[in-house]
C-alpha cells in the first residue's frame, strides 16, 4: 500500500511565523503536490514538483514556496503566516499520468 | 487557463435511488478525466477515472462517461447506500502531473 504521511494533523501557529509543513511517500513517485483545501473552493494547487530539487508554481503559490531535496519529501513553507493561510493542507505524490496519493492532512489555524 | 465546473453542490437522494453529478473542462487537450472520495475527515481517494479515448467505465454501483464533443463528464451512482454519503471531486488534465479540480459535490444519503 502507498503510504503517504505528513508531519502534524493539526498546528496553531501565530501571525508572521515560519511554517513548516513536511510530506514523505514511501513508493518512489516521481511526482508531489501541495494542495490548499477550502470550503466551497475544492482543491487549489499551491506547488507540484515532478523531481527531485524541481518546483513548478500552481494556482496559488503566493505566500507559500517549497523544497523537494530528497525524492520521497516534498515540504511546503509559509514564511511569515498569515490569517488568510488557515487552512487545511494536503500533500499527494503520484507515479506520473496516474492516480494521486493523498496524505491525512494538516489542519492549520494561523491566530 | 483549464476550468472544470461541477454540479450540483450537494446532492441529497432516497437510499437505493441512483445519483449522478456533472462536471464540465474547458480545454479540449484535456484526455484524463479521474474521479475522488472524499468521506468526512478522511483523504481523497479515487474511484473511478476514465481516459479519453472511452466513452463509459463502470466498476460495479459507480460509473463514468464521458462527451467530448460537449467537453462534459459525469459520474453516475446506483442503488446509493449510506456508506456513499462524501465530497466528490472530479477533474480533468492533460498533463503528467497536474490536475485541475471541480470545488466538490457533497452527496447526501437520506435513510
Amino acid at each position: 500500500d502507498v503510504k503517504v504521511t505528513q508531519s502534524s494533523r493539526y498546528l496553531v501557529k501565530r501571525t508572521g511565523e515560519k511554517v513548516f509543513l513536511e510530506c514523505v511517500q514511501d513508493m518512489d513517485h516521481e511526482n508531489m503536490f501541495w494542495y490548499r483545501q477550502d470550503p466551497g473552493l475544492g482543491l487549489r494547487l499551491i506547488y507540484f514538483s515532478y523531481d527531485v530539487k524541481m518546483k513548478e508554481k500552481g494556482d496559488i503559490p503566493e505566500g507559500y514556496s517549497v523544497s523537494r531535496e530528497k525524492k520521497e519529501r516534498f515540504s511546503l513553507i509559509l514564511e511569515s503566516a498569515s490569517t488568510n493561510q488557515t487552512s487545511m493542507y494536503l500533500c499527494a505524490s503520484s507515479p506520473s499520468r496516474n492516480e494521486q496519493f493523498f496524505g491525512p492532512g494538516t489542519r492549520l489555524t494561523v491566530l | 487557463g483549464e476550468n472544470v465546473e461541477q454540479h450540483p453542490s450537494t446532492l441529497s437522494v432516497q437510499e437505493g435511488d441512483s445519483a449522478v453529478i456533472k462536471c464540465t473542462y474547458s480545454d479540449s487537450a484535456s484526455n484524463y478525466f479521474p474521479w475522488y472520495k472524499q468521506e468526512l475527515g478522511k483523504r481523497p481517494q479515487l474511484i473511478i477515472d476514465i481516459r479519453s479515448n472511452v466513452g463509459e467505465k463502470k466498476d460495479q454501483r459507480i460509473a463514468v462517461t464521458l462527451n467530448k464533443t460537449a467537453k462534459h463528464f459525469s459520474l453516475h451512482i446506483t442503488e446509493t447506500q449510506p456508506e456513499d454519503s462524501a465530497v466528490y471531486f472530479c477533474a480533468a488534465s492533460k498533463s503528467n502531473y497536474q490536475l485541475i479540480w471541480g470545488a466538490g459535490t457533497k452527496l447526501i444519503i437520506k435513510p
